[in-house]
Parts: structure tokens; C-alpha cells; sequence
């Protein structure tokens, strides 16, 4: 079945470290995003990518960092600069010739930050 | 800019009874409307989406939701809930056209009594 991968599930990290989650679709789905959510507050962008080698940030770039070297995967790394890591994370993709906007979602992944 | 606003971050219902779930959106441009349904610690899976033509949009697990552009509203509504239905739920917004960015209201929780 197609669909997107997230990984780890869970995660623990100390203060000061970078962590990189894992995002990986089978969907050929060109455009791929990254979300933060957070109690009460939503799903807020991150950073997202329409194309191979390319992206772009979204409202809460700061303290992440992304790349986009192969077309079916879109990693996501929490750096030390990102003050407050501690969120669920959410990878999502779109079909490039979808015109609905229309996002398939993982299943997440929880960052705890100690 | 676009904006959602989910009236109600919690929302208590016994079973069989019908609810409602309020959305009210803001863009100076045409749109397309989007419900998501989240159940704990997983990702977000489309209920209904609202493209154009009939206001009247029938989802999954025999929800709907209507589009009064006057009202700028698009509210989700079932007339007889079951305890599976207890999740969050999220109104998403985004313009019309290419690739647009989606943005998400806050959730509400929907939560059947047995």
C-alpha cells in the first residue's frame, strides 16, 4: 500500500542535541511538508518542498533544518537552536497535479526533548 | 492571508446524538475547505473536502459539512454519533489553484459519552 513512513515513532533527545526525523513516501507525490502541533494550537508549517532539491520555509522555520535530495524522501532535522523541540511532528505530501491541496499525512512522530 | 477559526476546542456529546462542529474561515479569495480527523497519536486522514459546485459535501464515516459563503462557514455535522467517532478534529483552508499553502485551525475534540 502506498503511503508515507515516519520514523522513529518516539524519540527522546537530551537539550543541545540535533535530531533528524525520518519521512519517506511511495506515493510519487511531488510536493512534501513538514508540521509542528502542539497542544491547542494547531498544525503549524515548518518547511516544505515542491521539488527535488528544493524548499522553502514555512511560518516556524527557525531551529529546523531540511533537505530534499531524492523525490521520495524529505527528512526534517531539530536542531539545538530550536527552543522549545518538545512537539508531535507531522509529514504530509500533495500530488504535484492535484490542484485540491489535498495532503496525505503520516503517522507522526513525538519528540521529547529532557 | 487566510485564516481558520474552530469555535469550540471541546466538544462533549452522548452517543447517537447529533453535534455539530463549528468553522469559520477568512480569505479575500476563493477557496477550498478541507476536514481532517485525527484520532490519538496518529496522523491526519481527509473527512470531506468542499472544491466547488454543490455546498453540500459528504465525507467518511457518514459525516457532512455545508458551505455558506455568506457566512464564510463550513460547518461538519453527523446526525447520530458512535463512541469510535471520539478524536480531534481539524478545518483546514486553502486558496484555489496550484499549490497553495493549507492552514489549520486549532482542532476540536470531539468526545462521545457512552
Amino acid at each position: 500500500d502506498g503511503g508515507i513512513t515516519q520514523s522513529p515513532k518516539y524519540l527522546f533527545r537530551k537539550e543541545g542535541q540535533n535530531v533528524t526525523l525520518s519521512c519517506e513516501q511511495n506515493l510519487n507525490h511531488d510536493a512534501m511538508y513538514w508540521y509542528r502541533q502542539d497542544p491547542g494550537q494547531g498544525l503549524r508549517l515548518i518547511y516544505y518542498s515542491q521539488i527535488v532539491n528544493d524548499f522553502q520555509k514555512g511560518d516556524i522555520a527557525e531551529g529546523y533544518s531540511v533537505s530534499r535530495e531524492k523525490k521520495e524522501s524529505f527528512p526534517l532535522t531539530v536542531t539545538s537552536a530550536q527552543k522549545n523541540p518538545t512537539a508531535f511532528y507531522l509529514c504530509a505530501s500533495k500530488a504535484g497535479d492535484s490542484g485540491a491541496n489535498v495532503l496525505t499525512f503520516g503517522a507522526g512522530s513525538r519528540l521529547t526533548v529532557l | 492571508a487566510q485564516s481558520v477559526t474552530q469555535l469550540d476546542s471541546q466538544v462533549p456529546v452522548f452517543e447517537e446524538a447529533p453535534v455539530e462542529l463549528r468553522c469559520n474561515y477568512s480569505s479575500s479569495v476563493s477557496v477550498y475547505l478541507f476536514w481532517y480527523v485525527q484520532y490519538p497519536n496518529q496522523g491526519l486522514q481527509l473527512l470531506l473536502k468542499y472544491l466547488s459546485g454543490s455546498t453540500l459535501v459528504k465525507g467518511i464515516n457518514g459525516f457532512e459539512a455545508e458551505f455558506n459563503k455568506s457566512q464564510t462557514s463550513f460547518h461538519l455535522r453527523k446526525p447520530s454519533v458512535h463512541i469510535s467517532d471520539t478524536a480531534e478534529y481539524f478545518c483546514a483552508v486553502s486558496r484555489k489553484g496550484g499549490y497553495q499553502k493549507v492552514t489549520f485551525g486549532i482542532g476540536t475534540k470531539l468526545q462521545v459519552i457512552p
